[in-house]
């Protein structure tokens, strides 16, 4: 089992729309969760990190945690076809362990 | 603030041959932390730093190595390269070690002959 799991997608969305991102991992005793963003040829970009249970906003950005079901999503409020780049999702468990990514599409 | 600089940004090196990747934290940011990047591995952890001394370590041959010095600035080194040593390597720095933000630079893309 892969210790951060999350669908490669492309995941495919209006603009306009919702889009909502997963990750699971598989260390309960994680404490530290970061989003980042990751546009083709350049390096990540954190978007968002999470510490505790329940909802964190920031802008169209909404990062929720879930430590009972070792899952963490991202939603991206408004999708805009800038928004489309693919989403890593990261870990703290001693060391950042990241997921393989989740590839954003959004159509105008 | 300036951001995390990676020196250089494109490598071109032969099999057998070592390379030396020099990254520049975030001033004030105390722990450096290496990845490796490539298309069917994710990103993976290679090592961190903090205050001169390796905290954490991947699970990499030990032809990679680093270290850091007492700026924070922080170099990596790969002996006898190989070609599946080809990768983008990125640096990230973050205030204290432990759960904290990391921000990346910019990367060194390495190609291997």
């Amino acid at each position: 089992q892969k210790e951060v799991e999350q669908n490669s997608g492309p995941l495919s969305v209006p603009e306009g729309a919702i889009a909502s991102l997963n990750c699971t991992y598989s260390d309960r005793v994680s404490q530290s969760f970061f989003w980042y963003r990751q546009y083709s040829g350049k390096s990540p970009e954190l978007i968002m990190s999470i510490y505790s249970n329940g909802d964190k906003e920031d802008g169209r950005f909404t990062a929720q945690l879930n430590k009972a079901s070792q899952y963490v999503s991202l939603l991206i409020r408004d999708s805009q076809p800038s928004d489309s780049a693919t989403y890593l999702c990261a870990v703290d468990t001693d060391k950042l362990i990241f997921g393989t990514g989740t590839r954003l599409q959004v159509f105008p | 603030k300036a951001g995390v600089t990676q020196t250089p940004r494109y490598l071109i090196k032969t099999r057998g041959q070592q390379v030396t990747l020099s990254c520049s934290p975030i001033s004030g940011h105390r722990s450096v932390s290496w990845y490796q990047q490539t298309p069917g591995q994710g990103l993976q952890f290679l090592f961190e730093y903090f205050s001169e001394t390796q905290r954490n370590k991947g699970n990499f041959p030990g032809r990679f190595s680093g270290r850091q010095f007492s700026n924070s600035r922080s170099e990596m080194n790969v002996s006898t390269l190989e070609l599946g040593d080809s990768a983008l390597y990125l640096c990230a720095s973050s205030l204290d070690f432990g759960g904290n933000e990391q921000f990346f630079g910019p990367g060194t893309r390495l190609t291997v002959l």
